[in-house]
């Protein structure tokens, strides 16, 4: 199996820039997760999808950030307009478990706002 | 006070040292305890899984969950430099319902030298 599959692995782009960030889960995989790393916070939930249905998006920092699923397997991440404090690296993870609990993640896509 | 707390270390040990690994938290209600292993420019991954109180063992790994105190732990005997990496705890409540997510702790960077 070839793991969570994240696109693009680094983006640098200029404030006010529109980001999109891609995500294939592991087919099977009913749960999807978008994350946060940061040095200051750590790993934050930013939304989480339960068969392609957005369950809990509280984590969304705010409305610049929208995230959706079309489908099983494929998942985007969208931040318009960019801003340098967006800087992060974002993590897709997936998980056969309706609650997660056992997440594979994928290596993760590297944003820099300058 | 955050949820989770873990200290972030670094924590340097020489190789063969045994290594202890620790997180308190602050919610009774966490039943299901996790360890994930991340790499440096990796996503985490998941090491080690355990239910409520106790012990586990794997190789040389061992999980330990003092739910009266609210302290889990991770010990790592005969450390590797390849153990060397960031161990992030996770937990959460339950896995039956779609509304609870992993709380995850800030992680403690470890690095074993030869």
């Amino acid at each position: 199996d070839a793991g969570v599959i994240q696109s693009p692995r680094h983006e640098v782009t200029e404030m006010g820039q529109e980001v999109t960030l891609r995500c294939k889960p592991i087919s099977g995989h009913n749960s999807l997760f978008w994350y946060r790393q940061t040095m200051m916070r750590g790993l934050e939930l930013l939304i989480y999808f339960n068969n392609n249905v957005p369950i809990d998006d509280s984590g969304m920092p705010e409305d610049r950030f929208s995230a959706k699923m079309p489908n099983a397997s494929f998942s985007t991440l969208k931040i318009q307009p960019s801003e340098p404090r967006d800087s992060a690296v974002y993590f897709c993870a997936s998980s056969p478990y309706r609650a997660g609990g056992e997440l594979f993640f994928g290596e993760g896509s590297r944003l820099t706002v300058l | 006070q955050k949820e989770v707390e873990q200290d972030p270390g670094p924590l340097s040990v020489p190789e063969g040292a045994i290594v202890s690994l620790n997180c308190t938290y602050s919610n009774s209600a966490f039943q299901y305890f996790m360890w994930y292993r991340q790499y440096s420019r990796k996503g985490p991954e998941l090491l080690m899984y355990t239910y409520s109180s106790g012990n586990k063992e794997d190789g040389r790994f061992t999980a330990q969950v003092d739910k009266s105190s609210k302290y889990i732990s991770l010990f790592i005997r005969d450390s590797q430099p390849s153990d060397s990496a960031t161990y992030l705890c996770a937990m959460m409540r339950d896995m039956s319902n779609a509304g609870n997510m992993l709380t995850f702790g800030g992680g403690t960077r470890l690095m074993v030298k030869p």
